[in-house]
């Protein structure tokens, strides 16, 4: 246990629902991370969140939003999907923005039907 | 922009011999981090070691150590004495030294199997 706890573990659905993954992190660290792990191709960062600002990858569609209510939750709503946003989504947490060591929650499998 | 290259998929050790993983990278920057992740079965990216590009010394934490060559972009993976428990996905990943939102370059991966 690092300390950063993904729910749901696991998540099915179909291209027409809309749906949220949650991270939260226990850490009392203040950047919170994305990432996507796809089966062919490397893990990519998708959004940074620090009270400094947001950064994110700008080949991400507009499908994916992300939330970040407070330093210790971060959300990534789902709408719309397709079946290659198929994936493993990784969530990840730092003290401070530009910090090195990050620490990993377990991902969300997601699979798109 | 910065890339990866992890050039073995898969690999195999015994219990307790000595395994090494590569990576290469290619990168304009002169100051930057390279690590090694672990990920098992749990899914959890798991940091195995971390090298700052400016210390000429290899990093080393307890069995596991690395042969960074800056001048060959290189940084290779040595796992002493592998144990059941290190079978997992092993990936090498990049960040520029003070970059804004940490970001990471991973490389593929490699998915080594330690077989009693």
């Amino acid at each position: 246990e690092t300390g950063v706890t993904q729910t749901p573990r696991h998540l099915v659905m179909g291209m027409t629902n809309k749906k949220s993954l949650k991270c939260e992190q226990h850490l009392g660290h203040n950047a919170m991370y994305w990432y996507k792990q796809s089966a062919k191709k490397p893990l990519e960062l998708m959004f940074v969140y620090s009270l400094e600002e947001r950064v994110e990858n700008n080949s991400v569609p507009s499908r994916f939003s992300p939330e970040c209510p407070n330093s210790s939750h971060l959300f990534l709503h789902l709408h719309t999907l397709q079946p290659e946003d198929s994936a493993l989504y990784l969530c990840a947490s730092s003290h401070g923005f530009t910090n090195e060591k990050l620490f990993f929650g377990s991902g969300t499998q997601l699979s798109v039907l | 922009a910065q890339t990866v290259t992890q050039s073995q998929p898969e690999m195999s050790v015994q219990e307790a011999e000595t395994v090494t993983l590569s990576c290469t990278y290619d990168t304009s920057e002169n100051n930057y981090y390279l690590f090694w992740y672990k990920q098992p079965p749990s899914r959890q990216m798991i940091l195995v070691i971390r090298q700052e590009a400016y210390k000429q010394q290899n990093a080393t934490e307890n069995r596991f150590s690395v042969n960074f060559q800056k001048a060959a972009k290189s940084f290779s993976l040595k796992i002493s004495d592998s144990q059941l428990g290190d079978t997992a996905m092993y990936f090498c990943a990049f960040m520029k030294h003070g970059g804004a939102g940490n970001m990471l370059t991973f490389g593929g991966g490699t998915r080594l199997m330690v077989k009693p």
